[in-house]
């Protein structure tokens, strides 16, 4: 079946320093995945982040990015100067082709952000 | 205010006893679903409904019920609890059941502890 891989556990970053969550997937259907980032502030349900259903583009939203590589089949999420208030749990997803509807979580990446 | 009620936010409950966690949403969606996150592990796919019919199921164990009664609810009742049962129980929906579909939209869960 289709997998993700993100980066484990927690990250812990300091305010204005950038931000990398690594994303890798493994999609077992004829076609490209749609992927996806989700966040979870605290206290609150998974909120999407940014997709992108095409290879080879890029997402923004909120000063994240993630570019789609399917060579490396990764989609690492990026943020060039992180603030208290991106501290959350980031989750990488992917919707493999062919109509399905069940999204392929990863664990999850408690992000934390120290002033 | 939140578009989807998940009820209660955190339960805790002795092994053998059954819960029901409740979920209803307001955003005219006519497909929801039920997720479980264990520690350490990735969000779980468990049910699909659809227009109020059950669509998908990959719970193994029957202990796990599923019930709508309205076409915005969709409550899961757990039987004979085991302390494996442990874990965040997220509720989602979205509008069309087929699909990758950006407006996928999850409750903040309900967190489950049994004893």
């Amino acid at each position: 079946g289709d997998s993700v891989t993100q980066t484990e556990g927690q990250v812990t970053v300091s305010e204005s320093k950038s931000l990398i969550i690594n994303c890798t997937y493994s999609a077992t259907s004829i076609g490209y995945p749609n992927l996806f980032w989700y966040v979870r502030y605290p206290g609150e349900g998974l909120q999407l982040l940014l997709k992108v259903i095409t290879a080879g583009q890029k997402g923004s939203s909120r000063g994240f990015e993630a570019t789609y590589n399917k060579e490396a089949t990764s989609f690492h999420l990026q943020k060039a100067s992180v603030q208290e208030s991106d501290s959350a749990v980031y989750y990488c997803a992917l919707f493999s082709s062919g109509g399905n509807y069940k999204p392929t979580f990863g664990k999850g990446t408690s992000l934390v952000v120290h002033p | 205010d939140p578009k989807i009620i998940q009820k209660p936010k955190y339960l805790v409950a002795v092994t053998g006893s059954e819960k029901i966690l409740i979920c209803e949403q307001y955003l005219g969606h006519n497909a929801m679903y039920w997720y479980r996150q264990s520690a350490k592990k990735p969000l779980e796919f468990m049910f699909s409904y659809s227009y109020q019919k059950l669509m998908d199921n990959q719970t193994a164990s029957s202990r796990f019920q599923p019930q709508s009664s309205k076409k915005n609810h969709l409550d899961l009742q757990i039987t004979a609890l085991k302390p494996d049962d442990s874990a965040t129980y997220f509720c989602a929906s979205s509008q069309n059941p087929q699909g990758a579909n950006s407006d996928y939209t999850f409750g903040s869960g309900t967190r489950l502890l049994v004893i």
